[in-house]
C-alpha cells in the first residue's frame, strides 16, 4: 500500500526535552510539508521541502528543525526552544510543481507536560 | 507570508439546509484545492480548481474559483450528517498554505 505514515500517534514529553516526530512516505513524492494544528484552528506551515537535502522555513519555524536526507523521510524535531509545543502535527507530501493533491499522514498529537 | 482566510469559522445547520464557505487569498493563486477533515482525522483532498471562473460539482458539492483567482467557495446542497467536519481551502506552488477552515456541524 502506498501512503504516508506518521509515528507515533500520541506522544508525551516533559518540558525542556527535544522530541522528533517521524514522517515517511512511499509515494515517490518530492515535496513534503509539516503543519501544526491547534484546537479549532487551521493548519499553519512549519517547514517544507521540495527536494532532498533542501528545505525552507514556513510561517512558524521558530523552535522547530527538520532534515531531508532521504526522499522518503522528513522528520520534525520540536526543540525545547518552542514555547508552546503541545499541538497536533500533520505531515503531508505531494509531487513537486504545486498542481497535485497533497496526501496527509494520520498526525501526531504531542503533549508536553 | 501568504494569507488565506475563510469565513465563517463555524457553521451549524439543520440537516437538509444548505451550507457555504468562502475562501479569500491575499495573493493570486495558480490553483486552489479543497480538503475535508473529519473530527479526529486528517485532511483529505476533495478537488482542485485551476481556471479563472471555474465551477466544478461533486454530487451535492459545488466549487467555484473567482475570476481574479483570489477567492473561492464551496457550497453544499441539502447537508447530511456525513458532511460534518472542517473544510479547508489551500493554495501555493512551493509554500502550500491552508485557509483557516470552516467547521461544519449538522444537526439531525
Amino acid at each position: 500500500d502506498g501512503g504516508i505514515t506518521q509515528s507515533p500517534k500520541y506522544l508525551f514529553r516533559k518540558e525542556g526535552q527535544n522530541v522528533t516526530l517521524s514522517c515517511e512516505q512511499n509515494l515517490n513524492h518530492d515535496a513534503m510539508y509539516w503543519y501544526r494544528q491547534d484546537p479549532g484552528q487551521g493548519l499553519r506551515l512549519i517547514y517544507y521541502s521540495q527536494i532532498v537535502n533542501d528545505f525552507q522555513k514556513g510561517d512558524i519555524a521558530e523552535g522547530y528543525s527538520v532534515s531531508r536526507e532521504k526522499k522518503e523521510s522528513f522528520p520534525l524535531t520540536v526543540t525545547s526552544a518552542q514555547k508552546n509545543p503541545t499541538a497536533f502535527y500533520l505531515c503531508a507530501s505531494r509531487e513537486r510543481g504545486g498542481n497535485t493533491e497533497a496526501f496527509f499522514g494520520q498526525g501526531t498529537r504531542l503533549t508536553v507536560v | 507570508g501568504q494569507q488565506v482566510m475563510q469565513i465563517p469559522q463555524y457553521q451549524h445547520v439543520q440537516e437538509g439546509e444548505d451550507f457555504t464557505t468562502y475562501c479569500n487569498s491575499s495573493t493570486t493563486l495558480s490553483n486552489i484545492q479543497w480538503y475535508k477533515q473529519r473530527p479526529g482525522g486528517h485532511p483529505v483532498f476533495l478537488i482542485q480548481l485551476v481556471k479563472s471562473g471555474e465551477v466544478k460539482k461533486q454530487k451535492r458539492l459545488t466549487f467555484q474559483f473567482g475570476e481574479a483567482k483570489k477567492n473561492s467557495s464551496l457550497h453544499i446542497t441539502a447537508t447530511q450528517t456525513t458532511d460534518v467536519g472542517t473544510y479547508f481551502c489551500a493554495g501555493g506552488k512551493n509554500q502550500f498554505y491552508f485557509g483557516t477552515g470552516t467547521s461544519l456541524t449538522v444537526i439531525p
